[in-house]
């Protein structure tokens, strides 16, 4: 199993350009989540999804869109890339809400000039 | 809303020793989770340990354990017998048993492990 897979790993961006970032599991998890991480901030939230075609807002939603079309996907979207996005992102993933171990990526490495 | 607070920045070790890393939370919940994930220089996040709130007994994994002592909101984790990848970044985290209840992270602490 390839667990989660993030692409791409990194990526520099101008201002105002839009790019989407892709999230796979392969483990059949129902939950998929995106962080963001910011040095001395932790991880916060920023969408998250309970199944195939539903998704929900987190903690930082502004300025991204997320969709779950296919169970094992999760799309992260930024239609108009700000410096304030500069970032690494997380996508994660668990079978159960409940229990809740979420198995992570290995980040994305955002650069906004 | 809760909080985590992990309020030293860094930590260093000597390989063998023992270790703890200090975490606190502030929760109105009664029935929660508490977890510390490591972030090693790869990034990759990776579950060290999890405490159910409703259990007395201290989690145990390996050389990994914690102190949870429920009632002054204190999670600390102990690393026995340091090793070099035990260097990393930890991140202390809180969820409750709500459902879609968000996982909620500390600002995380450095720990460094001297040879």
């Amino acid at each position: 199993n390839a667990g989660v897979t993030q692409t791409p790993k990194f990526r520099v961006l101008k201002t105002g350009q839009s790019m989407t970032l892709l999230c796979a599991q392969d483990m059949n998890h129902e939950y998929m989540y995106w962080y963001r991480q910011d040095p001395g901030m932790g991880l916060r939230l920023i969408h998250y999804s309970v199944g195939e075609g539903t998704t929900a807002k987190g903690e930082v939603p502004d300025g991204y869109n997320v969709s779950r079309l296919k169970k094992q996907n999760f799309l992260l979207g930024l239609e108009s890339a700000a410096p304030s996005q500069t970032s690494v992102y997380f996508c994660a993933s668990s079978y159960s809400w409940v229990y809740n171990e979420q198995f992570f990526g290995p980040g994305t490495r955002l650069t906004v000039l | 809303a809760q909080t985590v607070t992990q309020s030293q920045p860094e930590m260093s070790v000597q390989e063998a020793e023992t270790v703890t890393l200090s975490c606190t939370y502030d929760t109105s919940e009664n029935n929660y989770y508490l977890f510390w994930y490591k972030q090693p220089p790869s990034r990759q996040m990776i579950l060290v340990i999890r405490q159910e709130a409703y259990k007395q007994q201290n989690a145990t994994e390996n050389r990994f354990s914690v102190n949870f002592q429920k009632a002054a909101k204190s999670f600390s984790l102990k690393i026995s017998d340091s090793q070099l990848g035990d260097t990393a970044m930890y991140f202390c985290a809180f969820r409750y048993t709500g459902a879609n209840s968000k996982l909620t992270f500390g600002k995380g602490i450095t720990l460094s492990v001297r040879p």
